[in-house]
């Protein structure tokens, strides 16, 4: 199992480009979220998906946009993209039951100039 | 609501010495509770974790026990190693809110030989 994977591990945009980070998943999990982190804030939730076909925001999903493609992929979009979304993003997974962890991936390190 | 409260860091310890990060939180139904770590450059992965009252997590050396009476879960570790030098988020996922996490903002560790 390789588990959570992300692409790209590393991207540098200009002010107004546009980008997808890709997340997949091979442990059937019915879940998915995507996570930014900021020194000193800690996670704070974009959006997740409970399950395939279903989407809902998180605590900051100004600028953002995601699709959960099937079960096992769930994208993020930056349509433009500006200086304050420089940051390190995670992707997530769980299976459904409240007994269960989520399991992270590597992340992708961020910076718009 | 929910939410999670930890020891605000960074912590720096000698090694072998004793390790203690505070962790309360507030749930409004039966949550289960989790300890991550974060090494740096990676992402989190999953400490311990424990799922009812009185339950305790163990791994690597490292405790917590499930305190529904002081709404607490402390991790502890009796001797600390350079290799521990990480960030350790403590976490909780409600009966109520079955598929939203809640995190702590993190505690920076650093032990030193």
């Amino acid at each position: 199992n390789a588990g959570v994977t992300q692409t790209p591990k590393f991207q540098v945009l200009k002010t107004g480009q546009s980008m997808t980070l890709q997340c997949a998943q091979d442990m059937n999990h019915n879940s998915m979220y995507w996570y930014r982190q900021d020194p000193g804030m800690g996670l704070r939730l974009i959006y997740y998906s409970a399950s395939e076909g279903t989407t809902d925001k998180g605590e900051v999903p100004n600028g953002y946009n995601v699709s959960r493609l099937n079960k096992r992929e769930f994208s993020l979009r930056l349509e433009s993209a500006a200086p304050s979304q420089t940051s390190v993003y995670f992707c997530a997974s769980t299976l459904a039951g409240a007994y269960n962890e989520q399991f992270f991936g590597p992340g992708t390190r961020l910076t718009v100039l | 609501g929910n939410s999670v409260t930890q020891m605000e860091g960074p912590v720096t310890l000698s090694e072998e010495a004793f390790l203690t990060i505070n962790c309360t939180y507030t749930a409004t139904g039966y949550p289960s509770l989790f300890w991550y770590v974060q090494y740096p450059g990676e992402g989190l992965q999953l400490l311990l974790k424990a799922t009812k009252a009185d339950d305790k997590g163990s791994n690597k050396g490292f405790e917590a026990t499930y305190r529904k009476e002081t709404t607490s879960f402390h991790l502890e570790k009796g001797s600390v190693q350079v290799s521990d030098s990480a960030v350790y988020f403590c976490a909780l996922r409600d009966t109520n809110t079955g598929n939203q996490f809640y995190f702590g903002t993190g505690t920076s560790l650093t032990v030193i030989p």
